[in-house]
Parts: structure tokens; C-alpha cells; sequence
């Protein structure tokens, strides 16, 4: 029961340009989203975070969308670089249940040169 | 800036092998994770663990599992009797709050591997 899909296992984007990983979610509960970052041989680290009152966050180079209808968002990296190249985790939670983030599979980002 | 650190980094055992995985949380963090990632899968949720009892499991965290804080500053994950199918990578988690904007901080994981 997959209820955080990131249907894209890997993204290749030239540097400078603008990376785009999807993620979308099946529980309507859910109403807090988070997004980590995982290099090889770490642990996830968390980049962004967005709330379900809110549709845009945006924290320097990254910004989230979210669009509850769709029960979809978006996590754009512009410009890209080639130290994002790393594993991109959406994350879920619910404040009416458990806060326990629910995990995507993720999708690996290669920001070529 | 304060981290969650696992020993060991790599574990190697043999089926039917008891492991003790170890975390040192973050120390002003009251809530622990512990946390799976099969190869080439999601991570998955294993158990959160708050003022020395568990506080959530998942239906994979059956009796095999067990967590303990054995002091004030170690959190272990204990299989009792490996399978094959444990082989992932562990990861424990920490966070100061239990609120949904309250993000886990992981450590850099322990990878098992059961032969």
C-alpha cells in the first residue's frame, strides 16, 4: 500500500537548468509534506517542508508546491547543480493521526556538468 | 551541528543470528525512529519510541524486533533471530517534538546484511 508515490526512480537534468521530482499521495489525512535529501553512504537529511494550508514554500534554490486537489507535489531545484545530485524523498504526515512521516521510494537526481 | 550517529556501519551476519544495532540520538531529543530501507525500496517505518516505552510499531516490527534504551543516551534496535529478508539498510531517526513540522534527523544508517 503505497500512499507516497514517487513514480520516477531517477531524473537526469544539465546543470543550470531546473530539476523538477514529483511525488503524489492517496491519503487525504495526510496534511504536512516534507522532502529529504539523501547522499550515498548517509542518512536522509531534511531540505523543505510545506503545509497543507499553504500551496508554495520556497527556501532559496527550492521551492515546494502542493496541490491538494491533485493530492500532488512538486519540489523544483533551480539552477540545478551538480552537488543536488543525490536521492530525493517525499515524505508525508498527519496531524489528525499518527505523526509518523510516511516515505516515498524516491528518485535519484543526476545533475550533469 | 549536533548529529545521530549508528554503529556499526556495515554488519555482517549469519541466519538465526541475534544483532544489536546502535544509535546515539541527538541528546535534546526526546522521540526515536527506527527506520528500514530495503534495496531499491521506500524507506519504511519500523517503530518511534518516547519516554522509555514504544510509542508506535508497524506491522513490520513483529516479535523478532525489539528497541530499548539501555542508558540516557544509546537507543538499540535487537532482531533476535535474522532472516534473510532483514538484509537493508537501518537508519534511526531522532526529532526534539512529536509534531508533523517537527523533521526527523537521521543518522548515516547500518547496513545489515544476513547470509
Amino acid at each position: 500500500d503505497q500512499q507516497v508515490k514517487q513514480n520516477s526512480p531517477s531524473l537526469s537534468v544539465q546543470e543550470g537548468r531546473i530539476s523538477i521530482l514529483n511525488c503524489d499521495y492517496t491519503n487525504s489525512m495526510f496534511d504536512y509534506f516534507l522532502w529529504y535529501k539523501k547522499y550515498p553512504a548517509e542518512g536522509p537529511t531534511f531540505l523543505i517542508s510545506i503545509s497543507s494550508i499553504k500551496d508554495k514554500n520556497e527556501d532559496g534554490r527550492f521551492t515546494v508546491f502542493l496541490n491538494k486537489s491533485a493530492k500532488h507535489l512538486s519540489l523544483h531545484i533551480v539552477p540545478s547543480q551538480p552537488g543536488d545530485s543525490a536521492v530525493y524523498f517525499c515524505a508525508a504526515t498527519s496531524s489528525g493521526g499518527s505523526y509518523i512521516p510516511t516515505f516515498g521510494r524516491g528518485t535519484s537526481l543526476i545533475v550533469h556538468p | 551541528e549536533p548529529e545521530v550517529t549508528q554503529t556499526p556501519s556495515h554488519q555482517v551476519t549469519q541466519m538465526g543470528q541475534e544483532v544489536i544495532l546502535r544509535c546515539v540520538p541527538i541528546s535534546n531529543h526526546l522521540y526515536f525512529y527506527w527506520y528500514r530501507q530495503i534495496l531499491g525500496q521506500k524507506v519504511e517505518f519500523l517503530v518511534s519510541f518516547y519516554n522509555n516505552e514504544i510509542s508506535e510499531k508497524s506491522e513490520i516490527f513483529d516479535d523478532q524486533f525489539s528497541v530499548e534504551r539501555p542508558d540516557g543516551s544509546n537507543f538499540t534496535l535487537k532482531i533476535r533471530s535474522t532472516k534473510l529478508e532483514d538484509s537493508a539498510m537501518y537508519f534511526c531517526a531522532s526529532s526534539e517534538l512529536r509534531l508533523s513540522n517537527s523533521p526527523l534527523h537521521f543518522g548515516n544508517g547500518t547496513r545489515l546484511t544476513v547470509t
